[in-house]
Protein backbone atom coordinates (compact mmCIF):
# COMPACT_ATOMS: atom_id res chain seq x y z
CA UNK A 1 0.00 0.00 0.00
CA UNK A 2 1.32 3.31 -0.36
CA UNK A 3 1.31 6.22 1.87
CA UNK A 4 2.10 9.59 2.86
CA UNK A 5 2.67 11.20 5.95
CA UNK A 6 2.58 14.96 6.48
CA UNK A 7 3.15 15.63 10.33
CA UNK A 8 2.66 19.01 10.76
CA UNK A 9 -1.11 20.40 9.34
CA UNK A 10 0.24 23.84 10.01
CA UNK A 11 3.71 25.50 10.11
CA UNK A 12 4.03 29.21 10.79
CA UNK A 13 8.09 30.61 9.62
CA UNK A 14 9.73 34.47 9.45
CA UNK A 15 10.17 35.90 6.42
CA UNK A 16 13.95 35.25 5.69
CA UNK A 17 13.89 32.34 7.64
CA UNK A 18 14.69 28.51 6.30
CA UNK A 19 11.68 26.13 5.89
CA UNK A 20 11.39 22.85 6.05
CA UNK A 21 8.20 20.77 5.19
CA UNK A 22 8.39 17.07 6.13
CA UNK A 23 7.33 14.56 4.37
CA UNK A 24 7.41 10.58 4.92
CA UNK A 25 6.38 7.80 2.15
CA UNK A 26 5.45 4.06 2.61
CA UNK A 27 6.30 2.16 -0.36
CA UNK A 28 6.76 -1.32 -1.43
CA UNK A 29 8.47 -0.49 -4.55
CA UNK A 30 10.19 2.39 -6.79
CA UNK A 31 8.11 5.21 -6.05
CA UNK A 32 8.09 8.68 -7.52
CA UNK A 33 7.69 11.49 -5.23
CA UNK A 34 6.31 14.91 -6.00
CA UNK A 35 5.35 18.15 -4.14
CA UNK A 36 2.42 20.12 -4.98
CA UNK A 37 1.78 23.88 -3.84
CA UNK A 38 -1.84 25.86 -3.93
CA UNK A 39 -1.83 29.07 -3.63
CA UNK A 40 -5.24 30.91 -2.33
CA UNK A 41 -7.88 29.79 -4.50
CA UNK A 42 -5.77 28.35 -6.90
CA UNK A 43 -5.29 24.88 -8.23
CA UNK A 44 -2.82 22.43 -7.33
CA UNK A 45 -0.06 23.08 -9.13
CA UNK A 46 3.31 20.68 -9.42
CA UNK A 47 6.16 22.70 -7.18
CA UNK A 48 9.17 19.88 -7.48
CA UNK A 49 9.91 16.40 -8.11
CA UNK A 50 12.30 14.54 -7.74
CA UNK A 51 13.81 12.88 -10.68
CA UNK A 52 13.87 15.98 -12.15
CA UNK A 53 15.94 17.32 -9.29
CA UNK A 54 15.01 20.77 -10.14
CA UNK A 55 15.19 23.50 -7.59
CA UNK A 56 11.69 25.91 -8.70
CA UNK A 57 11.25 29.25 -6.87
CA UNK A 58 14.12 28.49 -4.35
CA UNK A 59 12.71 24.91 -3.39
CA UNK A 60 14.31 21.40 -3.22
CA UNK A 61 13.67 18.42 -2.07
CA UNK A 62 16.09 15.26 -1.33
CA UNK A 63 15.05 11.45 -1.46
CA UNK A 64 16.26 9.30 1.42
CA UNK A 65 15.40 6.31 1.00
CA UNK A 66 16.82 5.02 3.72
CA UNK A 67 14.90 7.45 5.95
CA UNK A 68 11.77 7.41 3.49
CA UNK A 69 11.39 11.30 3.58
CA UNK A 70 11.23 13.94 1.47
CA UNK A 71 10.95 16.78 2.80
CA UNK A 72 10.75 20.17 0.91
CA UNK A 73 13.62 22.75 2.03
CA UNK A 74 14.04 26.77 1.24
CA UNK A 75 16.77 28.66 2.81
CA UNK A 76 15.09 32.05 2.77
CA UNK A 77 11.31 31.91 3.32
CA UNK A 78 9.56 35.25 1.33
CA UNK A 79 6.07 36.25 2.05
CA UNK A 80 4.73 34.65 -1.51
CA UNK A 81 5.88 31.26 -0.16
CA UNK A 82 2.15 31.28 2.04
CA UNK A 83 0.57 28.47 0.50
CA UNK A 84 -0.78 24.62 1.10
CA UNK A 85 1.90 22.69 0.34
CA UNK A 86 1.10 18.47 -0.32
CA UNK A 87 3.71 15.68 -0.70
CA UNK A 88 2.70 13.41 -2.91
CA UNK A 89 4.04 9.62 -4.10
CA UNK A 90 2.93 7.79 -7.60
CA UNK A 91 4.57 4.07 -8.34
CA UNK A 92 7.35 4.55 -11.19
CA UNK A 93 5.85 2.42 -13.69
CA UNK A 94 2.04 2.05 -13.97
CA UNK A 95 -0.56 4.71 -14.26
CA UNK A 96 0.85 7.18 -11.98
CA UNK A 97 -2.10 7.18 -9.91
CA UNK A 98 -1.09 10.24 -6.84
CA UNK A 99 -1.44 9.56 -3.61
CA UNK A 100 -1.34 12.71 -1.06
CA UNK A 101 -0.13 13.25 1.87
CA UNK A 102 -2.71 15.62 4.17
CA UNK A 103 -0.91 18.94 3.78
CA UNK A 104 0.98 21.51 5.55
CA UNK A 105 -0.32 24.99 5.58
CA UNK A 106 2.56 27.04 5.53
CA UNK A 107 2.38 31.15 6.75
CA UNK A 108 4.84 33.27 6.65
CA UNK A 109 5.04 35.57 8.97
CA UNK A 110 6.61 39.57 7.46
CA UNK B 1 -0.39 27.68 -21.62
CA UNK B 2 -2.66 24.95 -21.59
CA UNK B 3 -4.98 24.42 -18.84
CA UNK B 4 -7.66 21.80 -17.60
CA UNK B 5 -10.84 23.19 -17.02
CA UNK B 6 -13.73 22.25 -15.09
CA UNK B 7 -17.22 23.25 -15.23
CA UNK B 8 -19.29 23.66 -12.85
CA UNK B 9 -17.02 25.71 -10.58
CA UNK B 10 -19.78 25.16 -7.61
CA UNK B 11 -22.81 23.23 -7.31
CA UNK B 12 -25.41 22.22 -4.90
CA UNK B 13 -27.88 19.38 -5.65
CA UNK B 14 -30.10 17.41 -3.48
CA UNK B 15 -29.63 13.85 -2.23
CA UNK B 16 -30.48 11.19 -4.45
CA UNK B 17 -30.21 13.39 -7.05
CA UNK B 18 -27.88 12.54 -10.20
CA UNK B 19 -24.61 15.21 -10.90
CA UNK B 20 -22.37 15.54 -13.70
CA UNK B 21 -18.90 17.19 -13.28
CA UNK B 22 -17.17 18.08 -16.43
CA UNK B 23 -13.93 18.84 -17.64
CA UNK B 24 -11.92 19.01 -20.39
CA UNK B 25 -8.14 18.21 -20.03
CA UNK B 26 -4.95 19.41 -22.48
CA UNK B 27 -5.72 18.45 -25.47
CA UNK B 28 -3.02 16.17 -26.38
CA UNK B 29 -3.22 14.54 -22.98
CA UNK B 30 -3.84 10.72 -23.02
CA UNK B 31 -4.42 10.26 -19.15
CA UNK B 32 -7.07 11.63 -17.30
CA UNK B 33 -8.02 11.16 -13.45
CA UNK B 34 -10.63 12.24 -10.98
CA UNK B 35 -9.62 12.86 -7.41
CA UNK B 36 -12.00 14.24 -4.21
CA UNK B 37 -11.10 16.09 -1.12
CA UNK B 38 -13.50 16.56 1.55
CA UNK B 39 -13.12 19.63 3.40
CA UNK B 40 -10.50 19.19 5.97
CA UNK B 41 -9.00 15.91 4.33
CA UNK B 42 -6.47 14.70 1.88
CA UNK B 43 -6.75 14.83 -1.59
CA UNK B 44 -7.98 11.09 -2.55
CA UNK B 45 -7.66 9.06 -5.95
CA UNK B 46 -11.02 7.85 -7.45
CA UNK B 47 -10.19 6.88 -10.90
CA UNK B 48 -7.82 6.86 -13.81
CA UNK B 49 -9.02 6.39 -17.93
CA UNK B 50 -7.03 5.76 -20.52
CA UNK B 51 -7.89 4.54 -23.85
CA UNK B 52 -11.32 4.89 -23.39
CA UNK B 53 -11.79 2.49 -20.36
CA UNK B 54 -10.94 2.58 -16.43
CA UNK B 55 -7.36 1.81 -15.57
CA UNK B 56 -7.83 1.56 -12.45
CA UNK B 57 -10.27 2.87 -9.86
CA UNK B 58 -10.15 3.31 -5.50
CA UNK B 59 -12.65 1.65 -2.86
CA UNK B 60 -14.54 5.14 -3.02
CA UNK B 61 -15.41 4.57 -6.82
CA UNK B 62 -18.47 2.23 -5.76
CA UNK B 63 -21.52 1.77 -8.38
CA UNK B 64 -22.62 4.89 -8.20
CA UNK B 65 -19.83 6.61 -10.09
CA UNK B 66 -19.05 6.44 -13.52
CA UNK B 67 -16.49 8.25 -16.29
CA UNK B 68 -16.76 8.86 -19.75
CA UNK B 69 -15.29 10.55 -22.30
CA UNK B 70 -17.95 11.23 -24.62
CA UNK B 71 -16.55 13.27 -28.00
CA UNK B 72 -13.24 13.31 -27.45
CA UNK B 73 -12.12 16.07 -25.61
CA UNK B 74 -14.65 16.14 -22.56
CA UNK B 75 -14.08 13.93 -19.44
CA UNK B 76 -17.28 13.41 -16.98
CA UNK B 77 -17.59 11.76 -13.87
CA UNK B 78 -21.24 11.00 -12.92
CA UNK B 79 -22.66 10.31 -9.59
CA UNK B 80 -25.93 8.63 -9.75
CA UNK B 81 -27.30 9.17 -6.32
CA UNK B 82 -26.24 11.36 -4.74
CA UNK B 83 -25.17 11.13 -0.39
CA UNK B 84 -24.47 13.68 1.84
CA UNK B 85 -21.19 12.17 2.12
CA UNK B 86 -20.30 13.05 -1.51
CA UNK B 87 -19.79 16.51 -0.52
CA UNK B 88 -16.13 17.55 -1.50
CA UNK B 89 -13.63 19.31 -3.98
CA UNK B 90 -13.57 17.33 -7.51
CA UNK B 91 -10.38 17.69 -9.32
CA UNK B 92 -10.05 16.11 -12.69
CA UNK B 93 -6.12 16.12 -13.97
CA UNK B 94 -4.82 14.83 -17.14
CA UNK B 95 -1.40 14.12 -18.34
CA UNK B 96 0.76 13.03 -21.45
CA UNK B 97 3.13 10.41 -22.21
CA UNK B 98 6.34 9.08 -20.64
CA UNK B 99 7.54 11.00 -17.85
CA UNK B 100 4.89 14.00 -18.04
CA UNK B 101 3.27 15.25 -14.51
CA UNK B 102 -0.33 15.01 -13.82
CA UNK B 103 -2.17 18.77 -14.58
CA UNK B 104 -5.13 19.26 -12.46
CA UNK B 105 -8.14 21.76 -12.91
CA UNK B 106 -9.49 24.17 -10.56
CA UNK B 107 -12.17 21.64 -9.15
CA UNK B 108 -15.64 21.85 -8.66
CA UNK B 109 -16.86 22.51 -5.21
CA UNK B 110 -20.04 19.61 -4.31
CA UNK B 111 -22.57 20.30 -1.86
CA UNK B 112 -25.13 17.56 -1.26
CA UNK B 113 -27.89 18.75 0.75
Amino acid sequence: AQRVTQPEKLLSVFKGAPVELKCNYSYSGSPELFWYVQYSRQRLQLLLRHISRESIKGFTADLNKGETSFHLKKPFAQEEDSAMYYCALSARFGNEKLTFGTGTRLTIIP
Amino acid sequence: EPEVTQTPSHQVTQMGQEVILRCVPISNHLYFYWYRQILGQKVEFLVSFYNNEISEKSEIFDDQFSVERPDGSNFTLKIRSTKLEDSAMYFCASRGTGWETQYFGPGTRLLVL
